[in-house]
């Protein structure tokens, strides 16, 4: 069974700081991995996709990468603003079952 | 419409009362998905539609729970003889197909359930 780790939990930065979330899956066999952000009492925004061949993929401020043989994805947040405040979420798709599996998320806070 | 539409946005119902929850996909999406997020704990699966293949309901919690979806579009969650646990938000997605390696999957905001 898939399970979907993310660290830190939280995790409160001055605005301007660039950051890294971690998250980690024990399952590589995956088509692609997800990162969402979720502001309160919202539903969830999708940030990044990145297919299981790839390795990363930017938006703006933000870069993700992937390490399948490892289990392992970083998100990256460059110049980091007040606006970023919000829970960011990894998910997995898994090749045997078509449905994401989420981590429990980080919950960032950038300090103006 | 331009995203997913999820009705309604909250309820609130008596324990053992029926509750149905509607969502209204991404015009084109063929893949539907529901997801439950529980105070404190992250999105925890339940059912997803692609196309006109069965669902996999391997999430459904018990068999209070099910779900439908109408002509390829929209879907009804329904619980039936609801309890305390029950109480969460119930995320709907949709993405063009099930298990594409490219299709992000898009998110309603979502019904807060409260049962009391």
């Amino acid at each position: 069974k898939q399970e979907v780790t993310q660290i830190p939990a939280a995790l409160s930065v001055p605005e301007g700081e660039n950051l890294v979330l971690n998250c980690s899956f024990t399952d590589s066999a995956i088509y692609n991995l997800q990162w969402f952000r979720q502001d309160p009492g919202k539903g969830l925004t999708s940030l990044l996709l990145i297919q299981s061949s790839q390795r990363e993929q930017t938006s703006g401020r933000l870069n993700a990468s992937l390490d399948k043989s490892s289990g392992r994805s970083t998100l990256y947040i460059a110049a980091s603003q007040p606006g970023d405040s919000a829970t960011y979420l990894c998910a997995v798709m898994d090749t045997g079952r078509r449905a994401l599996t989420f981590g429990s998320g980080t919950r960032l806070q950038v300090q103006p | 419409g331009a995203g997913v539409s999820q009705s309604p946005s909250n309820k609130v119902t008596e324990k053992g009362k029926d509750v149905e929850l509607r969502c209204d996909p991404i015009s084109g999406h063929t893949a539907l998905y529901w997801y439950r997020q529980s105070l404190g704990q992250g999105l925890e699966f339940l059912i997803y539609f692609q196309g006109n293949s069965a669902p996999d309901k391997s999430g459904l919690p018990s068999d209070r729970f099910s779900a439908e979806r109408t002509g390829g579009s929209v879907s009804t969650l329904t619980i039936q003889r609801t309890q305390q646990e029950d109480s969460a938000v119930y995320l709907c997605a949709s993405s063009l197909a099930a298990g594409s390696y490219n299709s992000p999957l898009h998110f309603g905001n979502g019904t807060r359930l409260t049962v009391t």
